[in-house]
Parts: structure tokens; C-alpha cells; sequence
């Protein structure tokens, strides 16, 4: 059975990083073709696709978002990291992870995502 | 980046009833489509990938079609469980993207 599941805080100030955590079960993170991505949707809106990390550590970002992502990934914790840097209101959403293969994205069924504030 | 433009964005059906929802991308993104199932703060539900690639365990009341830059997803005999909004979500080209959703309602 796969599952994942965000973690991080929920409130950060604007101009702070924001650091989220994906740990994930049931599957490897070195599994040739496997990979780990984040979407997020602000409030009453629709999703974004973010990042994404691939088995053989290659790495995709949202031309968008570039210049203040970072994902990565520790296997031995079997955890995928996502930074954003410079937060701002517009950032407020909730986060999700999902685990992809084949470029198709699949959700936690249990998962809620984890809401992030910005705010001062 | 690729559009994707969803129609309509709010559907009225009643229990029983078969509704289709179109999806429309910028440009070509091949068979590279998937639909996705949301309800109030659950996460995305997978329903179809590769536009007609039926999800293991969904109904098989749901149904995708399409290629290229026109899709649909249809659902036949609509249940009380399927009120929900839907997104569908290119990933022929970075960056993916989504739709902007169409919430299905109670008439």
C-alpha cells in the first residue's frame, strides 16, 4: 500500500522559507521510473503542479517558481524535501505530494494536503 | 505553458443523469492527459490517464476520451458520490498543468 505524507508548518511570515516534507511508504524512491511531485492550490482555486523528482535524481520545476524551488530527496529516510523560498500571501495554498510514474500523478487517497499560511 | 480550458465550469445534473465535461489544451498534448475527482479538502482522486485509461477501481461509469487538444470525460448514471469538481492535467510538457475545474452539482 503507497502512502505519503506532508509535513511542515502551517503559518510562515512573507519573505521567510518555507520547508515541506513528503515522506512516503510502499514504494522506492529509486525505483527506475518513479518519482514524487508537489501541487499546490491556493483557497478556492485550482491546482498548480510545482516540482518534481525523479528515481535517478533528475528534477523539474514550475519556470515560475524556479528561482526560489529546491526539491530533493533522502532515501534512506524515504523522504522528498520541497523548499520555497521568499514567501509571500500569494503563496497561501494547500500542498500536496504525489507519487508519479509514467509522468502520471497519484494522490494519498487518505491525504488532506497541508495548508500553508503566509501572513505576518 | 499549455492551457487547459475546461467547459463548463459549473454543471447541474440530477442523480441518474449522464454528463460530459470538456477539456481543451493550447496545444497538442497527445494522449498525455489525465482526470482527476475532488472533494472539499480530500486530495485529487485519479480517475483517467492516457485520456481513456480507466484507473484501477474507479467505476466504470466514468469514461475518457480524446487526443490531441480535445478531451472529454463522461459520466454515465450519475451517483451521489460523484458531486465533486473535476480537473484534467497535461503532462505531455513541462511545466504540467490543470484545468481550472468543473464543479458538478446536485439540480
Amino acid at each position: 500500500q503507497i502512502t505519503l505524507k506532508e509535513s511542515g508548518p502551517t503559518l510562515v511570515k512573507p519573505t521567510q522559507t518555507l520547508t515541506l516534507t513528503c515522506t512516503v511508504s510502499g514504494f522506492s524512491l529509486t525505483t527506475s521510473g518513479v518519482g514524487v511531485g508537489w501541487v499546490r492550490q491556493p483557497p478556492g482555486k485550482t491546482l498548480e503542479w510545482i516540482a518534481l523528482i525523479y528515481w535517478d535524481d533528475d528534477k523539474r520545476y514550475s519556470p515560475s517558481l524556479k528561482s526560489r524551488l529546491t526539491i530533493t530527496k533522502d532515501t534512506s529516510r524515504e523522504q522528498v524535501v520541497l523548499s520555497m523560498t521568499n514567501m509571500d500571501h500569494v503563496d497561501t495554498a494547500t500542498y500536496f505530494c504525489a507519487y508519479m510514474v509514467r509522468g502520471v500523478m497519484r494522490f494519498d487517497p487518505r491525504g488532506q494536503g497541508t495548508l500553508v499560511t503566509v501572513s505576518s | 505553458d499549455i492551457q487547459m480550458t475546461q467547459s463548463p465550469s459549473t454543471l447541474s445534473a440530477s442523480v441518474g443523469d449522464t454528463v460530459t465535461i470538456t477539456c481543451r489544451a493550447s496545444q497538442s498534448v497527445s494522449f498525455w492527459l489525465a482526470w482527476y475527482q475532488q472533494k472539499p479538502g480530500k486530495a485529487p482522486k485519479l480517475l483517467i490517464y492516457k485520456a481513456s485509461n480507466l484507473e484501477s477501481g474507479v467505476p466504470s461509469r466514468f469514461r475518457g476520451s480524446g487526443s490531441g487538444t480535445e478531451f472529454t470525460l463522461t459520466i454515465s448514471s450519475l451517483q451521489p458520490d460523484d458531486f465533486a469538481t473535476y480537473y484534467c492535467h497535461q503532462f505531455n510538457n513541462y511545466p504540467w498543468t490543470f484545468g481550472q475545474g468543473t464543479k458538478v452539482e446536485i439540480k
